[in-house]
């Protein structure tokens, strides 16, 4: 089955500098690629998805780039905020209803 | 609008013990889903259901039960709670019905403990 590897497991980085994290998935049907934030006692948010029709997609101060080659994507944000703090998950999805998840990258940003 | 709620946010049973999640979504969304999550390994799918009246197993269904009541409501069940069942969980809805698989919606989630 679909399996989706997410690296770093932990980042930190200074206020106003950038973080990359980076994701792997096996199945080359895969289609759909959200990326989700959750915040301390929240529920994960959708904060940008791509679909295997496009390379770059970016909103603002994130970006989320994919290789269907390399079967690799991954999320860029720029001019990090303290806010930006929080636990991302990557996914993928093959189309229907099962989507895969990453085991999550926990991003400290110090002020 | 409240988007997706849980009910309880926390939880602590007893092995055997039995106890039912509620979730329910005013989004008027056609999927509902219910996930579990670990330290180090995201979100996993226990089931979803993706219309009223039907329900499907997902990565680890096994120790649980569903229940889509209509549209806006979708409960999980632990029937003989085990302490490998302790976990945060979440209910997820979706517009999807079929096609390109779009955005999930999470809910605050439910912490349960089981002793």
């Amino acid at each position: 089955g679909e399996n989706v590897e997410q690296h770093p497991s932990t980042l930190s980085v200074q206020e106003g500098d950038s973080a990359v994290i980076k994701c792997t998935y096996s199945d080359s049907a895969s289609n759909y690629f959200p990326w989700y934030k959750q915040e301390l006692g929240k529920g994960p948010q959708l904060i940008i998805d791509i679909r295997s029709n496009v390379g770059e997609k970016k909103d603002q101060r994130i970006a989320v780039t994919l290789n269907k080659t390399a079967k690799h994507f991954s999320l860029h944000i720029t001019e990090t905020q303290p806010e930006d703090s929080a636990v991302y998950f990557c996914a993928a999805s093959t189309g229907g209803f099962k989507t895969i998840f990453g085991a999550g990258t926990r991003l400290f940003v110090k002020a | 609008n409240a988007g997706v709620t849980q009910t309880p946010k926390f939880q602590v049973l007893k092995t055997g013990q039995s106890m039912t999640l509620q979730c329910a979504q005013d989004m008027n969304h056609n999927s509902m889903y219910w996930y579990r999550q670990d330290p180090g390994m995201g979100l996993r799918l226990i089931y979803y259901s993706a219309s009223e009246g039907t329900t499907d197993k997902g990565e680890v269904p096994n120790g649980y039960n569903v229940s889509r009541l209509n549209k806006r409501e979708f409960s999980l069940r632990l029937e003989s709670a085990a302490p490998s069942q302790t976990s945060v969980y979440f209910c997820a809805s979706s517009h999807f019905s079929g096609g390109y698989t779009d955005t999930q919606y999470f809910g605050p989630g439910t912490r349960l403990t089981v002793l």
